[in-house]
C-alpha cells in the first residue's frame, strides 16, 4: 500500500497559471520534503517541513511555496509557472531529523507547462 | 562543497550476472548513505543504507560497501534480473544542522539484457 501519495500523477498547466500539487502520507512522519527532478537528473531539494517549521533551500525560487496544514498533508504551490518549471515533483517523508532512516518517496507528479 | 558523484552513467549487464554500481563522495564526515532505485515514472525506492561505522551491509541480493579511506560507496546486485533495470542513485546525508538533507549522486542507469 502506498504510504506517500501524490496527486495528481500528471498535471498540465498554462504558462503563468498558478498550480498546486499535493502530497499525503500515512506514516505519521514529522518531516516532509519536496524535491524537483528534471529529466535524467537527480532529485533537487526545494524545501522541507519539520513538523510546522518550514525550511527553504537557499536556491529555491520565490515562485515556489509550500503549505502543511496538518501532519498528513503537504502542498507545493507554484505561483507563476515558467517553462523551466516543467519537471517531476517528488514528495518524501522521514520520521524525524537525523533518524538514520531513509526518506520515503511518493511516485511524483509530472508537471507540464503549455 | 559537498558532492556525491557516480563514475558511470550507464551500466549494461547480462541477465544473471552480478552488477556493481559505484559512487564517490566528497565529505569525509558524512555518516549515513543510502541507495535508491528509480524506475521510469516512479519515485525513488529505498534499496539499502549504511552508516559510517560499518563497511559492509547485505540485503536480499544486494550488498553495499563503504570505503571511508577513499570515500567510495558501491552497490552490488547479485544475479541481476530484468526487473533490476532502473536508475540507481546513491545519496549522502548532508551535515547542515537541523536538516536531513540528502545529497544525491548523478545516477547510473542499469540496463539488463537477456
Amino acid at each position: 500500500d502506498a504510504m506517500v501519495i501524490q496527486n495528481p500523477r500528471y498535471q498540465v498547466t498554462q504558462f503563468g497559471k498558478p498550480v498546486t500539487l499535493s502530497c499525503s502520507q500515512t506514516l505519521n512522519h514529522n518531516v516532509m520534503y519536496w524535491y524537483q527532478q528534471k529529466s535524467s537528473q537527480a532529485p533537487k531539494l526545494l524545501f522541507h517541513y519539520y513538523d510546522k517549521d518550514f525550511n527553504n533551500e537557499a536556491d529555491t525560487p520565490d515562485n515556489f511555496q509550500s503549505r502543511r496544514p496538518n501532519t498528513s498533508f503537504c502542498f507545493l504551490d507554484i505561483r507563476s509557472p515558467g517553462l523551466g518549471d516543467a519537471a517531476m515533483y517528488l514528495c518524501a517523508t522521514s520520521p524525524r531529523l537525523y533518524s538514520n532512516q531513509p526518506q520515503h518517496f511518493g511516485d511524483g507528479t509530472r508537471l507540464s507547462i503549455l | 562543497g559537498e558532492s556525491v558523484g557516480l563514475h558511470l552513467p550507464t551500466l549494461s549487464v547480462q541477465e544473471g550476472d552480478n552488477s556493481i554500481i559505484n559512487c564517490a563522495y566528497s565529505n569525509s564526515a558524512s555518516d549515513y548513505f543510502i541507495w535508491y532505485k528509480q524506475e521510469s515514472g516512479k519515485g525513488p525506492q529505498f534499496i539499502i543504507d549504511i552508516r559510517s561505522n560499518m563497511d559492509k551491509r547485505q540485503g536480499q541480493r544486494v550488498t553495499v560497501l563503504l570505503n571511508k579511506t577513499v570515500k567510495h560507496l558501491s552497490l552490488q546486485i547479485a544475479a541481476t534480473q530484468p526487473g533490476d533495470s532502473a536508475v540507481y542513485f546513491c545519496a549522502e546525508r548532508g551535515l547542515e544542522e537541523n536538516t536531513d538533507k540528502l545529497i544525491f549522486g548523478t545516477g547510473t542507469r542499469l540496463q539488463v539484457f537477456p
